[in-house]
């Protein structure tokens, strides 16, 4: 066990809608990063936040976007969804910026 | 960006048999993990190396930063090593790069 919890595990949606995907860090963790891992791209950082503030910006979509709240608690929230989103998102976290990162279970979302 | 490989991209074992996979990274690094992707798709962190060599019970790693390579080695493989084993150096102080991954299969 990581200790990221990510909620839901599974998520079936369809093409056009949006969702939200929810990740709690490690006890004491400041940092959260989120990855997309799909067949074509393989896995591929999108964002990270630390301490509520944007940190770094990977290849995420202008369709996506992150926040990280005051109770570091941060949500992933996708939009206007296309069947080539359809991917294992992963949210890791870390004590801050080189330390190790560790990943929750991940998010499978599917697009009908 | 740095470009990572992995090899081989695939590998088959036999139970009991040891092997070793490379990861050759194009740019200097700040650290790098490697991790485990079980057939249920968790990744698990195996090792944090940025350089030297680290033991954890029948896996090892070594990390040559000044020659940009990093090395993982399985001893002893079970079933339970089947997945893909992936390496990740960062070298940007954020963002891990994943490689390609080597698909593990040990046979019974």
């Amino acid at each position: 066990d990581s200790g990221v919890t990510q909620t839901p595990k599974h998520l079936i949606t369809a093409t056009g809608q949006r969702v939200t995907l929810r990740c709690s860090p490690r006890s004491g963790d400041l940092s959260v990063y989120w990855y997309q891992q799909s067949l074509d791209q393989g896995l591929q950082f999108l964002i990270q936040y630390y301490n509520g503030e944007e940190r770094a910006k990977g290849n995420i979509l202008e369709r996506f976007s992150a926040q990280q709240f005051p109770d570091l608690h941060s949500e992933l929230n996708l939009s206007s969804l296309e069947l080539g989103d359809s991917a294992l998102y992963f949210c890791a976290s870390s004590a801050g910026t080189g330390q190790p990162q560790h990943f929750g279970d991940g998010t499978r979302l599917s697009i009908l | 960006g740095i470009q990572v490989e992995q090899s081989p991209p695939d590998l088959i074992l036999q139970e009991g048999a040891n092997s070793t996979l490379r990861c050759n990274f194009s740019d200097s690094v700040n650290n790098l993990q490697w991790f485990h992707q079980n057939p249920w798709g968790q990744l698990i962190n195996l090792f944090y190396i940025p350089s030297g060599t680290k033991q954890n019970g029948r896996l090892s790693a070594t990390t040559v930063a000044t020659e940009r390579y990093s090395l993982l080695y399985i001893s002893s493989s079970q079933t339970t090593d089947s997945g893909v084993y992936f390496c990740a150096p960062n070298n940007a102080g954020n963002m891990l790069t994943f490689g390609g991954g080597t698909r593990l299969m040990v046979k019974p």
